[in-house]
Formats: structure tokens, sequence, C-alpha cells
């Protein structure tokens, strides 16, 4: 079975403060996608990394950055938190074959109240 | 504005009923997914439609992909309180990249 792990279920933040987000999967997978999600927006994608290195902007990626240093682990960096980020946080990956058609597994979330 | 309308927003029935979860957009998508979440966990996929009009069944779920690839329909028959979670309909659009998602259907099976 595929595992997406991520560091913490719940955090508790101060404004400004620096936050980490880290994400994990077990299964060699080369696409890794992180999205927030909001009462009655649905997920909406932060950013994306389909290799090593390679990152890809979201919908929404202003007051965040990520990095993909190693296959397996994709973090979201959040440089300088604010209230308006306090949100779930989903961490996710996929195969990366046909992408059109292919699964996306989530990891249980992170939900992060900024305070 | 979502691209992937759903609706109902909220449904609330009692064990043993039958019900339609809508998700309709004005584009048209390469395929569609339907995943469901349960508190405190991470979506799970439940399907994936990629042909115009086709029918997929999954035990009590029948999901159906719209001729024009436009719009999806899932139809629960005799709910169980097991079905309760969080439906989301998600689209590939054609060159895309991105997974895009509806704001999603809360359901409650009430026993």
């Amino acid at each position: 079975d595929v595992k997406v792990t991520q560091s913490s279920r719940y955090l508790v933040k101060r404004t400004g403060e620096k936050v980490f987000l880290e994400c994990v999967q077990d299964m060699d997978h080369e696409n890794m996608f992180w999205y927030r999600q909001d009462p009655g927006l649905g997920l909406r994608l932060i950013y994306f990394s389909y290799d090593v290195k390679m990152k890809e902007k979201g919908d929404i990626p202003e007051g965040y950055s990520v990095s993909r240093e190693k296959k397996e682990r994709f973090s979201l960096i959040l440089e300088s938190a604010s209230t308006n980020q306090t949100s779930m946080y989903l961490c996710a990956s996929s195969l990366g074959t046909i992408l059109y058609q292919e699964t996306q597994y989530f990891g249980p979330g992170t939900r992060l109240l900024v305070l | 504005t979502q691209l992937l309308e759903q609706s109902p927003q909220f449904l609330s029935i009692q064990e043993g009923e039958n019900l339609t979860v809508y998700c309709n957009s004005s584009s048209v998508f390469s395929s569609l997914q339907w995943y469901r979440q349960e508190p405190g966990e991470g979506p799970v996929l439940l399907v994936t439609v990629v042909t115009g009009g086709e029918v997929k069944k999954l035990k009590r779920l029948t999901f159906q992909f719209g001729d024009a690839r436009k719009d999806s329909s899932l139809h629960i028959t005799a709910a169980q309180p097991g079905d309760t979670g969080l439906y989301l309909c998600a689209g590939w659009m054609d060159s895309s990249y991105k997974l895009i998602f509806g704001s999603g259907t809360r359901l409650l099976v009430r026993p």
C-alpha cells in the first residue's frame, strides 16, 4: 500500500514565524503536491514537483515555498506565517506516468492554526 | 468562481435512501475522478472515468461521465452510515498538469 505521511497532524504557530511542513511518500513516486483545503473552496494547489529539485507553482503559491531535495520528501515552507494561512494542508503523491488518469495518494493532513 | 461546481453542498439522509451528487462544469475534461474524504483523513480515490458516457459501478455506487465530458454524477443506492464523508469530484483538463477539485458534497447518513 502507498503510504504518504505528514510530519504533524496539528500545529499552532504565531504570526511571523517560519513554518515547515514535511511530507514523505514510500512508493518511489515521481510527482508530489501540496494543497490547502478550506471549507467551501475544495482543494487548491499550492505547489507541485515532478522530480527532485523541480517545482511548479500552483494556483495559490504566494506566501509559500517548497523544497524537494530527495525523491521521497517534499517540504512546504511558510516563510512568515499569517493568520490567513490557517488551514488544512494536504500532501499528495502520484506515480508520474499518465498524469491525467493517475491516482493521487493523500496524506492525513496537517491542520495549521496561525495566531 | 469554481471551475467544477458540486451540488448539493450538504446532504443529510436516512439509512437506506438513495442519493445523487452532481459535478458540473462549462469546460471539457480529459477525465474525472471522485474521491471520498473521512474526518481527519486525506481524500481517497473511488473511481476515474475517462470516456464520455462512461458508467462505472463500485458496489452500491454508480459513477457516470457526461457525453460531452463536462459533467459527472455519483449515485448511491441504499446509503449506509459508512458512506458518511466528504465527496470530491476532480478533473484533469487537456494539456494541464493540475487536478482541479470541486468544492465537495458533505454527506451524512443517519442510522
